[in-house]
C-alpha cells in the first residue's frame, strides 16, 4: 500500500538551514507529483509547491517561491523541502502528498505523510 | 484571506444532514474541479472526495460532493460523532498558476 514518511520533529534557531524529507513506498515514486502544504498552529492548508520526481520539474506557489527549495532524489524515492534560513514564521507542521494528476495542475492528494513539525525559536 | 471561502464552522445533531459550502471564481472553481479534504484532530488530512462529487474507496457514501458555477458544496448525511473534524475545499487557480484551499469548516457534533 502507498505510504509516505516523513522525517522527525526539528528544532531550530532563527538563521539556521533546514531540510525535511518525505519518503514514498508501495508505488512508482517517480510517476507521481509530490506536494508540499503547511499549517501553522490552528490555521488552515496552504499549498507551497509540488514536484514530479521523475524529471524534478517543480512549481511553487507565488507565497512560497524564493522562500524554499523543493526537490527530489528519485533513486531514494524521497522529496525534500529546505530553507537556507529560517525565520520564526516559518513554525508550522508540513505535510507532503501524492499527487494523482498527470499535470501539476489536476488531480488530487490521495495519500499524506504523517506531517513534520518545524519549530523556529531563538 | 484565503483564495476559496467556507464558513469558520458548522454543526449538526447525530443523525442530521449538513452541507458545508466553498465559494470560489472562475479561475478556480469556475473552471476546474474541487477536492475535498477532512483533517480530524491531530491528523493529516485525509482525501475526502475528488474531481467534484466522486468518493475514494473506503470513504462512506454519507459524504457527497456537488458543484454549480463558481460554488462547490460537501454534503454529510446520517452525521456521526466521528464526523467531527476540519473540513477543507481545494481547487486549482489558473490565474494564481497554484493550488488554493479554502480556510476550512470546523464541523462539530452536537
Amino acid at each position: 500500500d502507498v505510504k509516505l514518511v516523513q522525517s522527525g520533529a526539528e528544532v531550530k534557531k532563527p538563521g539556521e538551514s533546514l531540510r525535511i524529507s518525505c519518503k514514498g513506498s508501495g508505488y512508482n515514486f517517480n510517476t507521481y507529483w509530490i506536494a508540499w502544504v503547511r499549517q501553522m498552529s490552528g490555521k488552515g492548508l496552504e499549498w507551497m509547491g509540488i514536484i514530479y520526481p521523475g524529471d524534478s520539474d517543480t512549481r511553487y506557489s507565488p507565497s512560497f517561491r524564493g522562500q524554499v527549495t523543493i526537490s527530489a532524489d528519485k533513486s531514494n524515492s524521497t522529496a525534500y523541502v529546505q530553507w537556507s534560513s529560517l525565520k520564526a514564521s516559518d513554525t508550522a507542521m508540513y505535510y507532503c502528498a501524492r499527487h494523482s494528476g498527470r499535470w501539476y495542475s489536476s488531480g488530487w492528494a490521495d495519500s499524506w505523510g504523517q506531517g513534520t513539525l518545524v519549530t523556529v525559536s531563538s | 484571506q484565503s483564495v476559496l471561502t467556507q464558513p469558520p464552522s458548522a454543526s449538526g445533531t447525530p443523525g442530521q444532514r449538513v452541507t458545508i459550502s466553498c465559494s470560489g471564481s472562475s479561475s478556480n472553481i469556475g473552471s476546474n474541479s474541487v477536492n475535498w479534504y477532512q483533517q480530524l484532530p491531530g491528523t493529516a488530512p485525509k482525501l475526502l472526495i475528488y474531481s467534484n462529487s466522486q468518493r475514494p474507496s473506503g470513504v462512506p457514501d454519507r459524504f457527497s460532493g456537488s458543484k454549480s458555477g463558481t460554488s462547490a458544496s460537501l454534503a454529510i448525511s446520517g452525521l456521526q460523532s466521528e464526523d467531527e473534524a476540519d473540513y477543507y475545499c481545494a481547487a486549482w487557480d489558473d490565474s494564481l498558476n497554484a493550488w488554493v484551499f479554502g480556510g476550512g469548516t470546523k464541523l462539530t457534533v452536537l
